[in-house]
């Protein structure tokens, strides 16, 4: 059974640039969540897709979008890069409302 | 952001010992969930908890649910060096028709022969 499909693995972009990242979940999970995983700190929540609608967010700025497809496969929008959003992004998915979690190997994004 | 108070931090053992590690919280979670993390990968699931004073094992492990349903604690029995990596508690939030992971700081784990 494959697991959470994250690309890509590595990005480097420039203060200002805008990146898309994407997810494939795992088949027949329909919630996909997205973390942002820095060393200051540590794994914090981004927000989450069901259905194609967001059903949670936590507290990034508006910068930080995302989107859900029919198929359950969900991308994450961040524009306007800051340095600070160098980050490893984290993307997992589950069957429903408080199922287990499973995540990919996420993408490093890097921010010159 | 939030993040739940995970002790310790660090520890270094010698292969064979048992491994304890526990997670606190302020709020009340309805799940209960560990992760290890090896490097340049994602968190991998190790135990799920859902009820409050549960006690589950997956091989080696052992978590607890805590009965006030704001800690968890993990046990690694006999450790080999393959445990080496980074182990998270996560609190579940779900409402129902919304959910999110809070995750502890972390315990890295260092193995020696």
């Amino acid at each position: 059974k494959a697991g959470v499909t994250q690309t890509p693995r590595y990005l480097i972009k420039t203060r200002g640039q805008q990146v898309t990242l994407s997810c494939s979940p795992i088949s027949g999970h329909r919630s996909v969540s997205w973390y942002q995983q820095t060393p200051g700190q540590g794994l914090q929540f981004l927000f989450e897709y069901f259905s194609e609608t967001q059903r949670n967010k936590g507290n990034f700025p508006g910068r930080f979008s995302g989107r859900q497809f029919s198929n359950s496969r969900s991308e994450m929008n961040v524009s306007t890069l800051e340095l600070g959003d160098s980050a490893l992004y984290l993307c997992a998915s589950s069957f429903s409302f408080g199922q287990p979690q499973h995540f990919g190997d996420g993408t490093r994004l890097s921010i010159l | 952001g939030q993040q739940l108070n995970q002790s310790p931090q660090s520890m270094f053992i010698q292969e064979g010992e048992d491994v304890s590690m526990n997670c606190t919280s302020s709020s009340i979670f309805n799940t209960w969930l560990w992760y290890k993390q090896d490097p340049g990968e994602g968190p991998v699931l190790l135990i799920a908890l859902y009820k409050a004073g549960e006690l589950t094992s997956n091989g080696r492990l052992t978590a607890q649910f805590g009965i006030t349903r704001k800690d968890s604690f993990l046990n690694i029995s006999a450790s080999i060096p393959s445990d080496v990596g980074i182990y998270f508690c996560a609190g579940y939030t779900n409402t129902g028709t919304a959910s999110k992971l809070t995750f502890g700081t972390g315990t890295r784990l260092q193995v020696t022969l």
